[in-house]
């Protein structure tokens, strides 16, 4: 399956602990993206990277939450210090972003629960 | 908030019926996407329609956009159980973010 993956795929931590959530894109895409969804919700935009540089974070990801893509393949979201507001599912998506009218394929997520 | 918004919240039909999922958005965009979530799993890319076409079709899927009114409508015909989810409309105002209403519940029942 050469789709986008999401490791792991359920995390349930204590509030105040780190959790960090790995996405590795189809392998020939530039654009990666990172989602929040809430249950009864749509998902709600985090952040972006074309390659390795990350070109737009919302106002939702706060000082605790941090993403990385170093070489410009997989992504990892890391949330610090974490609170229960913060249960949700994560979503990764990518693709080619060659214009702007790509269509973003998405992973089966990361359902995080913090008790 | 969310940019685009479905209509109904949710939508019950028999199999064999047509389900009609709308879609209305606030600020211009480049081009106009539905995905369908079954329960608890990751979005399903359906359809891509831009900003400069009115509609298009692809299987048992027809879409509809109407910039004049910023909104948007996906025809499922002859439906089946298997179409039973959740369907998103997303937009992209710019490259890189796409932005979803908060969903239309399919059921459709056997």
């Amino acid at each position: 399956d050469t789709g986008v993956s999401q490791n792991p795929r359920h995390k349930i931590t204590k509030r105040g602990q780190n959790v960090t959530f790995r996405c590795d894109p189809i392998s020939e895409h530039n654009r990666l993206y990172w989602y929040r969804q809430t249950l009864g919700q749509g998902p709600e935009f985090l952040t972006y990277f074309q390659n390795e540089a990350q070109l737009e974070k919302s106002r939702l990801l706060s000082d605790r939450f941090s993403a990385e893509r170093p070489k410009g393949s997989f992504s990892t979201l890391e949330i610090q210090r974490t609170e229960q507001g913060d249960s949700a599912m994560y979503l990764c998506a990518s693709s080619f972003g060659h214009s702007p009218t790509d269509t973003q394929y998405f992973g089966p997520g990361t359902r995080l629960t913090v008790l | 908030s969310q940019q685009g918004e479905e209509d109904p919240q949710a939508l019950s039909i028999q199999e064999g019926e047509n389900a009609t999922m709308n879609c209305s958005y606030k600020t211009s965009i480049n081009n106009l996407q539905w995905y369908r979530q079954n329960s608890g799993r990751g979005l399903v890319h359906l359809i891509l329609i831009r900003s400069n076409e009115r509609e298009k079709h692809s299987g048992r899927l027809r879409v509809t956009l109407d910039t004049s009114k910023k909104s948007s409508s996906l025809l499922i015909t002859a439906s089946r159980a298997a179409d039973t989810a959740s369907y998103f409309c997303a937009t992209d105002a710019s490259a890189g973010k796409s932005t979803f209403g908060d969903g239309t519940t399919l059921t459709v029942k056997p």
